[in-house]
């Protein structure tokens, strides 16, 4: 699992609240990745990560945030919890080797 | 929007068989690469292929890649039960800062005994 965890790694939560979900590797890898997955759209990029403080938008990043104060986390919020939002979300490191290695997820569900 | 989109959506063969799955994009990539999910887990990284390259084999694992017509395929030979779990392509395009990654919807693969 390349030393990645998430966590939460499930959540219920209420429309309009703030959620914040983690993501810790061990390895000092530079470049870190939040998804989303949902049935028929498959893996769907939200933000991505460079370095520390470093940070840029994905497909589907509105209503998400991030921060990366540290090199091992990486920090992905929901500003006011959306029904939309409801997904199983996955975490992401990439190698030097362009590979991407996955957490195991966290599935939130947003009433 | 997606890039990549495989087919097909499903497919259910016998232990023993060959499964023959497809990918389809639409831009110039840098890289195409395979993942496995297995059911309530996260991604596994399957095979990465270069843009320069056309063929590459890992185990039982065999894909091809055609930028010609923008196009890959992951072929399982000899399946077993155990390789049933949902595939998915990966194109990958590599930016100024980062790479990024863009999944297909995937194949689920169902290999019966």
């Amino acid at each position: 699992d390349a030393g990645i965890t998430q966590s939460p790694r499930h959540k219920v939560t209420e429309t309009g609240t703030p959620v914040t979900l983690r993501c810790h590797q061990t390895e000092n890898h530079r470049y870190m990745y939040w998804y989303r997955q949902d049935p028929g759209h498959g893996l769907r990029l939200i933000h991505y990560s460079y370095g520390v403080k470093d940070t840029d938008k994905g497909e589907v990043s509105d209503g998400y945030s991030v921060s990366r104060s540290k090199t091992e986390d990486f920090l992905l919020t929901l500003e006011s919890a959306t029904s939309s939002q409801t997904s199983v979300y996955f975490c992401a490191i990439q190698t030097s080797g362009e590979t991407q290695y996955f957490g195991p997820g966290t599935r939130l569900l947003v009433l | 929007s997606q890039q990549g989109e495989e087919d097909p959506q499903a497919l259910s063969i016998q232990e023993g068989e060959n499964a023959t799955m497809n990918c389809s994009y639409k831009t110039s990539i840098n890289n195409l690469q395979w993942y496995r999910q297995n059911s309530g887990r996260g991604l596994v990284h399957l095979i990465l292929i270069r843009s320069n390259e056309r063929e590459k084999h890992s185990g039982r694992l065999r894909v091809t890649l055609d930028t010609s017509k923008k196009s890959s395929s992951l072929l399982i030979t000899a399946s077993r039960a155990a390789d049933t779990a949902s595939y998915f392509c990966a194109t990958v395009v590599n930016t100024g800062t980062a790479s990024k990654l863009t999944f297909g919807t995937g194949t689920r693969l169902q290999v019966t005994l």
